[in-house]
């Protein structure tokens, strides 16, 4: 069973760009979560989408926004770059939201504002 | 707003020793907490603890939930160079989020 697969592994943009990422969740998984990891402030959670919708969002502007196509894959976009977006964007996916089962992730992109 | 600590940022240990990585947490409506492994990319899910499932193991790695101190440890005992990474604790809170609330994470270094 292939797992959460993530494109592109690198991405190098400079500021004021928009840098789109993508998501395939692992097959019949209909969640998939975004998350941060900046240097020295671990895993925040962005962005949970299930079924097309977004169901949840945490403590992020605007700017980073995303959207689930029928297949559940996930593209998440982050318009106007800013340096501090410099990071590991890791995407998960979870078979069945909601009862607690363990999300699993894909390998990331690191993006890289210059 | 929920809040998950660990501790120690860091421990460098010599191959064989026995080590303890701490969580604590602070959440509304917990429903689980997990661990998680992280090398170079992908965090690798390593136990789930619940109130019905408090203690897991797994080969040299176990993990205690304790809900009354509101924290969990996780012990690696007989330590190996590839239990070198960064060792992830999260929790699961109800309320509709279903996103988990990461600690920062302890980076563990394992010498020959």
């Amino acid at each position: 069973e292939a797992g959460v697969t993530q494109s592109p592994t690198h991405l190098i943009k400079t500021r004021g760009q928009q840098a789109t990422l993508r998501c395939s969740p692992i097959s019949g998984h209909t969640s998939v979560y975004w998350y941060q990891q900046a240097l020295g402030l671990g895993l925040q959670f962005l962005l949970w989408y299930d079924e097309g919708e977004e169901r949840n969002r945490g403590n992020f502007p605007p700017r980073f926004s995303g959207r689930q196509f029928p297949n559940y894959s996930s593209e998440l976009n982050v318009n106007a770059l800013e340096l501090e977006d410099s990071a590991l964007y890791l995407c998960a996916s979870n078979p069945d939201p909601g009862r607690g089962q363990p999300q699993h992730f894909g390998d990331g992109t690191r993006l890289s504002i210059l | 707003e929920d809040k998950v600590v660990q501790s120690p940022l860091s421990l460098v240990v010599h191959e064989g020793d026995t080590v303890t990585l701490n969580c604590s947490y602070e959440v509304t409506n917990f429903r689980s907490l997990l661990w998680y492994k992280q090398e170079k990319k992908a965090p690798t899910f390593l136990f789930m603890l619940t109130s019905s499932g408090i203690e897991k193991k797994s080969g040299r790695l176990s993990s205690i939930l304790d809900k009354k101190e509101l924290s969990s440890i996780l012990n690696i005992t007989a330590t190996q160079t590839g239990d070198s990474a960064i060792y992830l604790c999260a929790v699961h809170s109800g309320g509709g989020a279903d996103g988990l609330t990461f600690g920062k994470g302890t980076h563990l270094i394992i010498q020959p």
